[in-house]
């Protein structure tokens, strides 16, 4: 159960796009197209942002959304705006009732 | 409105035992998949355990034999046993539920509750 690998900051203008990538094992990503993420605001509560590696839950700007290639799903989001600053989190499936988290990446808007 | 609600966090010595408690409403407990998963200072999320809408429950490696998930179907409740607690057990615990089939993912979440396990 190790955690999936994600670049620990990137950071991008206002206006801007950037993608954040998560990196796992044929084990987890790789088997499952079951990838979510989650941003977070400081000292805030998780919030859905894309399930299943693609798909936006209702509410949630068109600006983000998701993809996957191999062993590795990506969030990306354009048109960067202030209030994207915030920490975020890809979880995947990994089989046998487990779930993995990614380590986090913290993005600044500049 | 769909709302999640955790108490019983605080400061326990290692060895100690703590129960968290995640109230909900707006659903049903017993008809969702729910979850815990923590935070320790600095760090980032770590999915704890499970129990699904029949009673199955799954826990991390990390948690297994020391952890358990149960639930109180006429409270709407769900609680987190903590035993033999250990210094890396230090997190915001946080309960959520999880929508499964056609969704997959951890849709709501609760605010948290601070475990610091110390002498």
């Amino acid at each position: 159960q190790s955690a999936l690998t994600q670049p620990a900051s990137v950071s991008g203008s206002p206006g801007q796009s950037i993608t954040i990538s998560c990196t796992g094992t044929s084990s987890d990503v790789g088997s499952y197209n079951l990838v979510s993420w989650y941003q977070q605001h400081p000292g805030k509560a998780p919030k859905l942002m894309i399930y299943e590696g693609s798909k936006r839950p209702s509410g949630v700007s068109n600006r983000f959304s998701g993809s996957k290639s191999g062993n590795t799903a990506s969030l990306t989001i354009s048109g960067l705006q202030a209030e994207d600053e915030a920490d975020y989190y890809c979880c995947s499936y990994a089989g046998s009732s487990f779930w993995v988290f990614g380590g986090g990446t913290k993005l600044t808007v500049l | 409105e769909v709302q999640l609600v955790e108490s019983g966090g605080g400061l326990v010595q290692p060895g100690g035992s703590l129960r968290l408690s995640c109230a909900a409403s707006g659903f049903t407990v017993s008809s969702n998949y729910m979850s815990w998963v923590r935070q320790a200072p600095g760090k980032g999320l770590e999915w704890v355990s499970v129990i699904y809408s029949g009673g199955s429950t799954y826990y991390a490696d990390s948690v297994k034999g020391r952890f358990t998930i149960s639930r109180h179907n006429s409270k709407n409740t769900l609680y987190l046993q903590m035993n033999s607690l250990r210094a890396e057990d230090t997190a915001v615990y946080y309960c959520a539920r999880f929508r499964g089939a056609g969704f997959f993912a951890f849709d709501y979440w609760g605010q948290g509750t601070l475990v610091t396990v110390s002498s």
